[in-house]
């Protein structure tokens, strides 16, 4: 079964670069969109955008521009970046498979953005 | 932009009973629409989409309905490890939205 894994710094400092991997197993990463979910800790869900495996990405303006998503098909890989981060984007960060609804997830990783 | 609304935020219920989850769009979504469960420290898992569709592995004691801007989630008898966070998302408009989720805690 398909299985995602996100990979990635724990730690930000303000006004830096948040960077994520999300690395695929148990499937291919073809003719499928991939999509990032995250979580500020105790609160919802906010969705950041999605990308599909040709590269073409959707994101959600609420981040400001900020957001650049990319796709490694050879490495099954697919990557999140978040630009000029504050404390407010302290949060699990998720990726999912998927363009609307979203399945699987992967388990999660937690980003503090702190100096 | 569609504000997903769900309710209520906390649900107390014995298990075995039922449960019974509202989602509210501020317009309508159609039947564009997903439900997740989460549970503490997990990702979320989906449950249902399409409004009513249950997606593969889910127990059929799970049902969603609705259309438009009134969606439920129905939980015919509750168990065990039924006890966590539901969430509902639309995926009619851009950008996507979750609601904020209603808890379902042990009576």
């Amino acid at each position: 079964q398909m299985q995602l894994q996100e990979s990635g710094p724990g730690l930000v400092r303000p006004s830096e670069t948040l960077s994520l991997t999300c690395s695929v197993s148990g499937g291919s990463l073809l003719s499928y969109y991939w999509s990032w979910v995250r979580q500020p800790a105790g609160k919802g869900l906010e969705f950041i955008g999605r990308i599909h495996a040709s590269g073409s990405t959707n994101y959600n303006s609420s981040l400001n521009g900020r957001v650049t998503m990319s796709v490694d098909t050879s490495k099954k890989q697919f990557s999140l970046k978040l630009t000029s981060v504050t404390a407010a984007d302290t949060a699990v960060y998720y990726c999912a498979r998927g363009s609307d609804w979203f399945n699987p997830w992967g388990q999660g990783t937690l980003v503090t953005v702190s100096s | 932009e569609i504000v997903m609304t769900q309710s209520p935020g906390t649900l107390s219920v014995s298990p075995g009973e039922r449960a019974t989850l509202s989602c509210r769009a501020s317009q309508s979504v159609g039947g564009n629409l997903a439900w997740y469960q989460q549970k503490p420290g997990q990702a979320p898992r989906l449950l249902i989409y399409a409004a009513s569709t249950r997606a593969t592995g889910i127990p059929a004691r799970f049902s969603g309905s609705g259309s438009g801007t009134q969606f439920t989630l129905t939980i015919s008898s509750l168990q065990s490890e039924d006890f966590a966070v539901y969430y509902c998302q639309q995926y009619n408009n851009w950008p996507l939205a979750f609601g904020g989720g209603t808890k379902v805690e042990i009576k």
